[in-house]
């Protein structure tokens, strides 16, 4: 069973420059989430889409975009990417009941120079 | 305000001794549910326990037991009979009815030494 697949793992930026990292999820999930992880901070929500067709912002939403392309896909998008957004990042999917557990993918590590 | 607070950012046990990680909460909202993650140096996020607001018992899983103290609005887990591969970070969470989002702590880095 795959669960949440997120790419790439690893990834170097310039400053200025854009990427975007993507989630999938294969569990049928209607919820889905990007967390940032920085030392000291534990994990912080930048943007998370309840259902397929909407999304809404997190704790620390400054300088991303996100699209729920459909039920499966969660995208990440970084305009111009900045320094400060050198982090661990997470993807996340979870089903209907609002107790359930989170579903994690293994995580992308940015570095922006 | 923040929801979720680990004041422990480290704690070493001995391996076979027990241990306990602090999380304290905070909400108005009667209905909730707590998390603990544990997230070893590989980096992947494990889920460990949950805890809904309403359990009357605290949650076990295996080694893993959650201290659920609701008046202290306190959910501590304790971790029986330490292995050399507890050693990880450990993170407690908690989401409200209502929201989708689950806000985690800082967390605690355990070290279990031989």
């Amino acid at each position: 069973n795959a669960g949440v697949t997120q790419t790439p793992k690893f990834q170097v930026l310039k400053t200025g420059q854009s990427m975007t990292l993507q989630c999938a999820q294969d569990m049928n999930h209607n919820s889905m989430y990007w967390y940032r992880q920085d030392p000291g901070m534990g994990l912080r929500l930048i943007y998370y889409s309840a259902s397929e067709g909407t999304t809404d912002k997190g704790e620390v939403p400054n300088g991303y975009n996100v699209s729920r392309l459909n039920k499966r896909e969660f995208s990440l998008r970084l305009e111009s990417a900045a320094p400060s957004q050198t982090s661990v990042y997470f993807c996340a999917s979870k089903g209907l009941s609002l107790l359930e557990k989170l579903f994690f993918g293994s995580g992308t590590q940015l570095s922006v120079l | 305000a923040q929801k979720i607070t680990q004041t422990q950012p480290g704690m070493f046990v001995q391996e076979k001794e027990a241990v306990t990680l602090d999380c304290t909460y905070d909400t108005s909202d009667p209905s909730y549910g707590l998390f603990w993650y544990k997230q070893p140096s590989s980096g992947e996020m494990i889920f460990l326990i949950y805890q809904g607001s309403y359990d009357q018992q605290n949650a076990t899983e295996g080694r893993y037991s959650l201290n659920f103290q609701k008046a202290r609005k306190s959910a501590n887990l304790v971790i029986s009979a330490s292995q050399l591969g507890d050693s990880a970070m450990y993170f407690c969470a908690m989401r409200e009815t209502g929201f989708q989002k689950l806000v985690f702590g800082t967390g605690t880095r355990l070290l279990v030494s031989p």
